[in-house]
């Protein structure tokens, strides 16, 4: 079975600054997608940035990159000059990219960002 | 793009009663349906996957019985919280799949029993 895993509870960023999200998963599958997701305290869940594991180049959406390292099965979110509306949970999940295989969502505990002004 | 929405947002129900929760897909056929809970302060967990028509396949550890799925309409999915109980209480949210393999979370339900 998947597991992703974010071993970090929380983390603080100072607006303006930079501040990087770890994730690592663990997988026997070759082909599979990537995400973080972004939860504020609506608790809705906000699509931030998704990543194909058969891409080589990482991902990038304006202010939020990832590096993603296949080998090392790692995964993390780069959030560049951060901003006060960037504070909230962040969900890095997993998803099976076979045909026939499961769709699922496989989440990792969740990282609580604060954003200092 | 594609919208689920879900309702109730906010529900109280007194412990022993049954509430429903619908997720509705606006602008897209939703095939599948997923339903997660999330317990405060804690991460997502996939209850259960329907499909439009057919019985929904639940995962290890749900009871089936308690948390009734109906996927009747390619645009409405409905979980249905039976004999609820206060550990019921929890934050439900649903996903539902749109043409090829796209996905969007609906905005989700929080349950409080009492």
């Amino acid at each position: 079975a998947q597991t992703v895993t974010q071993s970090q509870p929380e983390m603080s960023v100072q607006e303006a600054e930079t501040v990087t999200l770890s994730c690592t998963y663990d997988t026997s599958e070759s082909d599979y997608y990537l995400f973080w997701y972004k939860q504020p305290p609506s608790r809705q869940m906000i699509l931030v940035i998704r990543q194909e594991a058969y891409k080589q180049q990482n991902a990038t959406e304006n202010r939020f990159s990832v590096n993603f390292q296949k080998a090392a099965k790692s995964f993390s979110l780069k959030i560049s000059d951060s901003q006060l509306g960037d504070a909230a949970m962040y969900f890095c999940a997993y998803r099976s990219g076979n045909l026939g295989g499961s769709e699922k969502l496989v989440f990792g505990k969740g990282t609580k960002l604060t954003v200092n002004p | 793009g594609a919208v689920v929405s879900q309702h109730p947002s906010r529900v109280i129900c007194k412990s022993g009663t049954s509430v429903k929760i619908e997720c509705r897909s606006l602008d897209f056929q939703a095939t599948t349906m997923f339903w997660y809970r999330q317990f405060p302060k804690q991460s997502l967990m996939l209850m259960a996957t329907s499909n439009e028509g057919s019985k929904a396949t639940y995962e290890q550890g749900v009871e089936k019985d308690k948390f009734l799925i109906n996927h009747a309409s390619l645009t409405l999915s409905t979980l249905t919280v039976t004999s609820a109980h206060p550990e019921d209480s929890s934050f439900y949210i649903c996903r539902g799949r749109f043409q090829g393999y796209g996905y969007t979370f609906g905005s989700g339900t929080r349950l409080t029993v009492v």
